[in-house]
């Protein structure tokens, strides 16, 4: 019940292009969906957020899109750059008090080639 | 505005030895929350500490604990170390309930455990 599956785990993507990560889940609980980039020695920071009373959020290069019969969401990165090469996870949790704890999935690894 | 901060960046311990890790939370925040990520994982919560007390626990055994100090630092203690407790040890704070970013984290750079 406490799942995030992610995919996929790797992909590359020619620059200019168009990235696509996706992520379901199964606790009918959650309702706070972040996504998160990480760089090699960073933490990981985030990217944009949805909550399930909206199908889609927009933020720059950035969207989530949210299918809350399916329990799935994805995130769409347009106009892909090379300073956009991280490993990006999905994520997951309750907001009943505000701060629940992230369930997270096990990330993708984004390459952009020029 | 310093972020979250760790220490040690990188710690390398024998099995069996028993660590320390430490966290400053970001300005303003006052929870803290300690997750272990496995090299090419996605980080997994231990627990979460607010006004001093250990208010989430994940699914880590009691080797696991920590404390919450009233400037709302915090630390990380692992006991009895295993080989397989090699992970990066995030520290991420967050506001208070109930304010105007209640759901925003942010991590700080981790500290790198190497157990051998």
């Amino acid at each position: 019940q406490q799942q995030v599956k992610q995919s996929p785990q790797s992909l590359i993507v020619q620059k200019g292009g168009i990235s696509i990560i996706n992520c379901a889940y199964e606790n009918t609980a959650f309702d706070y969906f972040p996504w998160y980039q990480q760089f090699p020695g960073k933490g990981p920071a985030l990217l944009i957020a949805i909550r399930p009373d909206v199908s889609e959020k927009k933020e720059g290069r950035f969207t989530i899109s949210f299918n809350k019969s399916a329990k799935q969401f994805s995130l769409h990165i347009m106009d892909s750059q090379p300073g956009d090469s991280a490993t990006y996870f999905c994520a997951a949790s309750g907001v009943s008090f505000g701060n629940e704890k992230l369930t997270f999935g096990t990330g993708t690894r984004l390459t952009i080639i020029p | 505005d310093a972020g979250v901060t760790q220490s040690p960046t990188h710690l390398i311990k024998t099995r069996g030895q028993q660590v320390t890790l430490r966290c400053s939370p970001k300005s303003g925040h006052d929870t803290v929350s300690w997750y272990q990520q496995a090299l090419g994982q996605g980080p997994q919560f231990i627990f979460q500490y607010y006004e001093e007390e250990e208010r989430q626990r994940g699914n880590f055994p009691d080797r696991f604990s920590g404390h919450q100090f009233p400037n709302y630092s915090s630390e990380l203690n692992v006991n009895a170390l295993l080989l397989g407790d090699s992970a990066l040890y995030l520290c991420a704070s967050s506001p208070p309930p109930g304010s105007s970013s209640s759901y925003g984290y942010t991590f700080g750079s981790g500290t790198r455990l190497t157990v051998v």
